[in-house]
């Protein structure tokens, strides 16, 4: 079945440390986002990609930054710069013509 | 980046009660679709609606698009304790376009039994 996969589900590290969320579609989307979510917060976008080798910022870029050097494929990494990295990670991806996005399960990021 | 302003933020309510929430934006959109986040998950595409004035079912879900295309509705009939989560509007601009969704702020949904 097609989806979206997001690994790991549950990613711990010591700050200042750089990490990086995987994040993988067979759908053959052109489109991928990256989504943040503090709890009982809504989804604030981080980047989107809307074909291979090109990627914008979203509205909260600072401290992050991504790579699409594949299509099916839109790592994240959270650099050592974000200043409050804990947060719930979402993962999204979406085709020209269709309607909605489809989500991953997200990754869940604490630093201590 | 705008979010859609949804209300209530967060609603308690008994097992069998049924539920309303509404989205509103300052913007015009093409599209209205309500996604749902269960704890610890993505959001799951629950109802999209594509003309206003539709109103559309599935299921013990209602959704309406507003006339005035800047606002949307969702109902939920006779809750159960799966229905827990959070429930997210988004508006999305012309198909095809390279632009993107916009989400509301979230209704959390709490139901007790």
């Amino acid at each position: 079945d097609g989806g979206i996969t997001q690994s790991p589900k549950y990613l711990f590290r010591k700050e200042g440390q750089n990490v990086t969320l995987s994040c993988e579609q067979n759908l053959n989307h052109d489109a991928m986002y990256w989504y943040r979510q503090d709890p009982g917060q809504g989804l604030r976008l981080i980047y989107y990609s809307q074909i291979v080798n090109d990627f914008q910022k979203g509205d909260i870029a600072e401290g992050y930054s991504v790579s699409r050097e594949k299509k099916e494929s839109f790592p994240l990494t959270v650099t050592s710069a974000q200043k409050n990295p804990t947060a719930f990670y979402l993962c999204a991806s979406s085709n020209w013509g269709d309607y909605g996005y489809t989500f991953g399960s997200g990754t869940r990021l604490t630093v201590v | 980046g705008q979010q859609l302003n949804q209300s209530p933020q967060s609603m308690f309510i008994q097992e069998g009660e049924d539920v309303s929430m509404n989205c509103t934006s300052s913007s015009i959109f093409n599209t209205w679709l309500w996604y749902k986040q269960d704890p610890g998950e993505g959001p799951v595409l629950l109802i999209a609606l594509y003309k206003a004035g539709e109103l559309t079912s599935n299921g013990r879900l209602t959704a309406q698009f507003g006339i005035t295309r800047k606002d949307s509705f969702l109902n939920i009939s006779a809750s159960i304790p799966s229905d827990v989560g959070i429930y997210f509007c988004a508006g999305q601009p012309p198909a095809g376009t390279a632009s993107k969704l916009t989400f509301g702020t979230g209704t959390r949904l709490q139901v007790t039994l």
